[in-house]
């Protein structure tokens, strides 16, 4: 079955770097673009960006430009995301979500996330 | 950026009731626009796509409908398993937004 497995749970001091993988599997990993999305406690949800898993190409959210970093290891299936500077307002729970397949003639910029990972939970605190 | 604003932000209801909760852009987005439901402590889940395709799986008493600006998700018969937030989202920007998210709640 299509699976997004996260990495664990992660403690940071403000100024630190984070970087959480998500691993895919059950399906043809450089075939669907894969999105990141953040969510900080009781509050909605916030885009981050994509990458295409196959040519490595990304684009980020303008609130996280000069800050995050997405790459991917077709070799292992796995997409990683990168944040730099930490600061409290970072703190929330960091989910990968794989975006759904583009039909033929697809014209919108993006496309809805059908299968998200369970979230990885990033503290940042002194 | 587009922005998303769902109406209510909470509602309260029992079960077996028609719910619709509403997502209106600012601007038009043709049918570009998914809702999820997210359960305390799990990841959203996809319910509609494209405005209004039924992910598969999802029970058929959940329906979208809309384009443009104005879209609306339907629960035709509340089930216990409903109560949740809901979030719509738009794809057709250079950036994703979600809505703000509804709460519902058992009455």
């Amino acid at each position: 079955q299509v699976q997004l497995v996260q990495s664990g749970a992660e403690v940071k001091k403000p100024g630190a770097s984070v970087k959480v993988s998500c691993k895919a599997s059950g399906y043809t990993f450089t075939s669907y673009y894969m999105h990141w999305v953040r969510q900080a406690p009781g509050q909605g949800l916030e885009w981050m960006g994509i990458i295409n898993p196959s040519g490595g190409s990304t684009s980020y959210a303008q609130k996280f430009q000069g800050r995050v970093t997405m790459t991917r290891d077709t070799s292992t299936s796995t997409v990683y995301m990168e944040l730099s500077s930490l600061r409290s307002e970072d703190t929330a729970v960091y989910y990968c979500a794989r975006e759904g397949a583009r039909p033929p003639g697809y014209y919108y910029y993006y496309y809805y996330m059908d299968v998200w990972g369970k979230g990885t939970t990033v503290t940042v605190s002194s | 950026a587009i922005q998303l604003t769902q109406s209510p932000s909470s509602l309260s209801a029992s079960v077996g009731d028609r719910v619709t909760i509403t997502c209106r852009a600012s601007q038009g987005i043709s049918s570009a626009l998914a809702w999820y439901q997210q359960k305390p402590g799990k990841a959203p889940k996809l319910l509609i796509y494209d405005a209004s395709s039924l992910e598969s799986g999802v029970p058929s008493r959940f329906s979208g409908s809309g384009s443009g600006t104005d879209f609306t998700l339907t629960i035709s018969s509340l089930q216990p398993e409903d109560f949740a937030t809901y979030y719509c989202q738009q794809f057709n920007s250079y950036a994703i937004t979600f809505g703000q998210g509804t709460r519902l709640e058992i009455k």
